[in-house]
């Protein structure tokens, strides 16, 4: 199976700060259709998680622009440009290109 | 308004059965990929089955774990997703989650608890 392995695995963020997760898989992650399935997760706390990017970087609908997400190959980063209170959670990397589709193992955010 | 609604979870035996269910509305199930994915605090998110929709013809795939024990199907007419879990081990103790690729969020899950 792939790994996605996150780090950090905690990350404690000032109010208005950036952030920044990174996610690397143990094989490449594109499929033959020339797609990279990578995608990023929020869970809040008590809630079921939501996907936020898709693709690599493609932004879910209604999800804040201050969420982008990047990377290739191997490497990939979902950054905040500024944390708001709402962000605590954790976040989760998934690739889908592979079979079985595997997650990380989750990033907590917290704030500072 | 887009809707996933999980039920089936429960309290049972190792050894015993259930059968999950999931009942969506909102988007085009018959079409829809659709997925149980669990969550444990111990193995955190995890992949269980998926079952490909109408143009891919329906077939399923399983992880490991899963493979054998689970049997993933869905009612297009019902626009209704199950899973069914024989064999169960406390192992199997989590979360349940329906899922699809074409919405991005998730049912509020159905617990499963395996214990003697």
């Amino acid at each position: 199976d792939v790994v996605m392995t996150q780090s950090p695995l905690s990350l404690p963020v000032t109010l208005g700060q950036p952030a920044s997760i990174s996610c690397r898989s143990s094989q490449g992650l594109v499929f033959t259709d020339g797609n990279t399935y990578l995608n990023w997760f929020q869970q809040r706390p008590g809630q079921s998680p939501r996907r936020l990017i898709y693709k690599v970087s493609s932004r879910d609908s209604g999800v804040p622009d201050r969420f982008s997400g990047s990377g290739s190959g191997l490497d990939f980063t979902l950054k905040i440009s500024r944390v708001e209170a709402e962000d605590v959670g954790v976040y989760y990397c998934m690739q889908g290109t592979h079979w079985p589709r595997t997650f990380g193992q989750g990033t907590k955010l917290e704030i500072k | 308004e887009v809707q996933l609604v999980e039920s089936g979870g429960g309290f049972v035996k190792p050894g015993g059965s259930l059968r999950l269910s999931c009942v969506t509305s909102g988007f085009d199930f018959t079409y829809a990929w659709m997925n149980w994915v669990r969550q444990t605090p111990g193995k955190g998110l995890e992949w269980v089955a998926r079952i490909k929709g109408k143009a891919g013809g329906g077939t399923s795939d399983y992880t490991a774990p899963a493979k054998g024990r689970f049997t993933i199907s869905r009612d297009d007419s019902r626009n209704t997703l199950y899973l069914q879990m024989n064999s169960l081990k406390t192992e199997d103790t989590a979360i349940y989650y329906c899922t699809t690729d074409d919405i991005p969020t998730w049912g509020r899950g159905t617990l499963v608890t395996v214990s003697s």
